[in-house]
């Protein structure tokens, strides 16, 4: 196969609460990882990326990292804030191919 | 400012009147693709170009059309469009010297085909 799963959203929390999206591939060999953002009425921007097994990525209070025995890449932030309300792609790289996960909306509220 | 721009970004059409959707990048990248974004589907790849003159389908390049006559430059062309081809599409660019991944997006064109 070749898809990235991610969990249905929405996800909905309170400030500070502490976030985790799920996200699980399938691949033949062995794909780079990333996940996305898109904020409101925007584009999608790189968050943060994985290249190897065991690699732990990290930008903005997020992390993620690269179980190769699971094949996942959940993302985990420890205090949300209202600013990290978005939707969020876990997406993997093969070549000069990008497949997306369907997306995470996150809602955090004050 | 590096950036992506597509233009328009909103258009409303109907079915079977051609129409483009620009793409530009002012950061002298080599690869362009155009994607699609649909609810609960994630984004879809339409088509890429690794550089001028250079193109290959994505996973739903069916009723699309792309030309890279300039570096710059990326058009996305629907020369008869249908009701099924209603989304939100992005177009993206980055330099592949092994990091295609890391691709800048433009804003998001929304495309209504009635």
């Amino acid at each position: 196969g070749n898809s990235v799963t991610q969990m249905e959203g929405p996800v909905t929390l309170s400030e500070e609460a502490f976030l985790t999206i799920n996200c699980t591939y399938t691949a033949t060999g062995y794909p780079s990882l990333f996940w996305y953002v898109q904020y409101p009425g925007e584009g999608l921007q790189l968050l943060l990326k994985a290249t190897k097994a065991d690699d732990k990525g990290s930008n903005k209070g997020f992390e993620a990292t690269y179980r190769k025995e699971t094949t996942s890449f959940h993302l985990e932030k420890g205090s949300v804030q209202v600013s990290d309300s978005a939707v969020y792609f876990c997406v993997k790289a093969a070549g000069n191919k990008l497949t997306f996960g369907g997306g995470t909306r996150v809602l955090v509220k004050p | 400012e590096a950036q992506v721009t597509q233009n328009p970004r909103y258009l409303i059409t109907v079915t079977g009147k051609k129409l483009t959707v620009t793409c530009s990048q002012n950061m002298n990248h080599e690869y362009m693709s155009w994607y699609r974004q649909d609810p609960g589907l994630g984004l879809r790849q339409i088509y890429y170009s690794m550089n001028v003159e250079v193109t290959d389908k994505g996973d739903v390049p069916e009723g699309y059309k792309v030309s890279r006559k300039e570096k710059r430059n990326f058009p996305l062309i629907l020369e008869s469009p249908s009701p099924n081809q209603t989304s939100l599409y992005f177009c993206a660019s980055s330099s592949p010297r092994g990091r295609i991944y890391e691709q800048y997006f433009g804003p998001g064109t929304r495309l209504t085909v009635t």
